[in-house]
This record gives structure tokens, sequence and C-alpha cells, in this order.
């Protein structure tokens, strides 16, 4: 069956200092892959996706990048957090022959 | 462009009564339309979906929507309320085909409270 894993679960950082958020999924090839941030308050907003290796598209602009270094990994990452990158990191996956979306359990990430 | 609302961030019921959230979508092309609920600290998790088949749609746990076009609407009910459906709940919208199945927007999300 398949699986994704999402981690760490929480990460609180500086104003100022680097993130790497990663995500995995196993059983399944070539999947499509999000990155979705729900900030308080709001809801999810989609930020990047992949749809293979090495194919990133942003939804909008902002503070952070992503890669996919391989078929089932997908990186989120900033150089600089800001205070407004706090919110909850959600990665998901599915097939483009598949409506369904498969959550990881997510990343709550604080920046003071 | 598509968009979804979600009419109340929040919904109070009494354990057993009925349980009616609102979503209505705009979209530009025919949409697939998705309810999925969150628990405290966790990722999302899909209770049903309409993918323009049978418009009233049953999902887990008791749960049911349906698309009314002439309405834009996708509204989420359950007959009797439990103790579990607490959590947030939250609509989105597709377009349907290729790599646009997992671009979905999301509605703001209705944080329903189940009271004894």
């Amino acid at each position: 069956s398949q699986t994704i894993h999402q981690w760490p679960a929480t990460l609180v950082q500086p104003v100022g200092s680097p993130l790497s958020l990663e995500c995995t999924v196993e059983g399944t090839s070539n999947p499509n892959l999000y990155w979705y941030r729900q900030a308080a308050g709001r809801g999810l907003q989609l930020l990047f996706y992949s749809v293979g290796i090495g194919q990133i598209s942003s939804e909008v602009p902002q503070n952070l990048s992503a890669s996919r270094p391989q078929d089932r990994q997908f990186i989120l990452s900033s150089k600089k957090l800001l205070l407004s990158d706090s919110g909850f990191y959600l990665c998901a996956w599915t097939h483009a022959i598949n409506e369904k979306l498969f959550f990881g359990s997510g990343t709550q990430l604080s920046v003071l | 462009a598509q968009s979804v609302t979600q009419l109340g961030s929040h919904v109070s019921v009494s354990e057993g009564a009925l349980v009616l959230l609102r979503c209505n979508y705009s979209s530009s092309v025919p949409p697939y339309l998705f309810w999925y609920v969150q628990y405290p600290n966790q990722g999302l998790q899909l209770l049903l979906k309409y993918t323009s088949a049978a418009t009233l749609v049953k999902g887990i746990n008791g749960f049911e929507a349906e698309f009314k076009k002439s309405e834009t609407s996708f509204h989420l009910t359950k007959p009797s309320a439990h103790m579990s459906d607490a959590a947030e709940y939250f609509c989105a919208v597709s377009e349907a085909g290729g790599t646009s199945y997992g671009k979905l927007t999301f509605g703001q999300g209705t944080i329903l409270t189940v009271h004894p």
C-alpha cells in the first residue's frame, strides 16, 4: 500500500534561518506531488506542484522554493525564513488518473 | 479561475442533530468537488468527491453531499452528529483532467463542534 511521510512534525525556527522540509512517498511510482500551506485562520493554499523529477511549478510568489531530486521525494526550502512563513505545511500526492489526493500528516512551522 | 466559499467558519450542533456545512463554488469549467476532514494536528482525509456522476454523493462516516449546478453548491450533510465528527471540514474544487486533479482550490474551512 502507498504511504506518505512528512517530517518534522513541528519546527520552531528564528527569522532569517534556513528551512528544509522533506516529504517522501512509498509504494507508488511517478506520483504528482504537492506542497500546501495552511496559515492560521485560513484555508489551504497550493504552493508548489511537481509532475516529475526536477519539474517544479510554483503557484504563488513567495519566499519558498521546492525541489524534487528523486521520483518520490519532494523538498520545501527557504534560504531565509520570514515571520509570514509560519503555518501548517502539508505534502500531498496523487496520480494523474486518480482524483483522490493523499495528504501527509503535516509540519507545524513557527517562525519567531 | 476557481474559488470556493464556505459559509460559516464555525458550526456548533448537539450530538444526534443534523449536520449541515455549506459550500458554494465558482468554476469556468465543469468542476470536480471534494470534501476533506482534518482532525487536530493531522493531514486531511477525503470524505467524499463529486466527479460528474451521481449528483448525490455518499462518503465515509455517514456523510453525504449533493451537487446542485443551478445553485453552484455542494453542501455537506449528516443526519445525526457524533462526538467524533468534531473536526475542521474543507470544501475544495478542481478542474477535471491531468495534473489539475491535485491542484485543488480550498475553502476557508468550517470548524464543527459537537456538544453532548
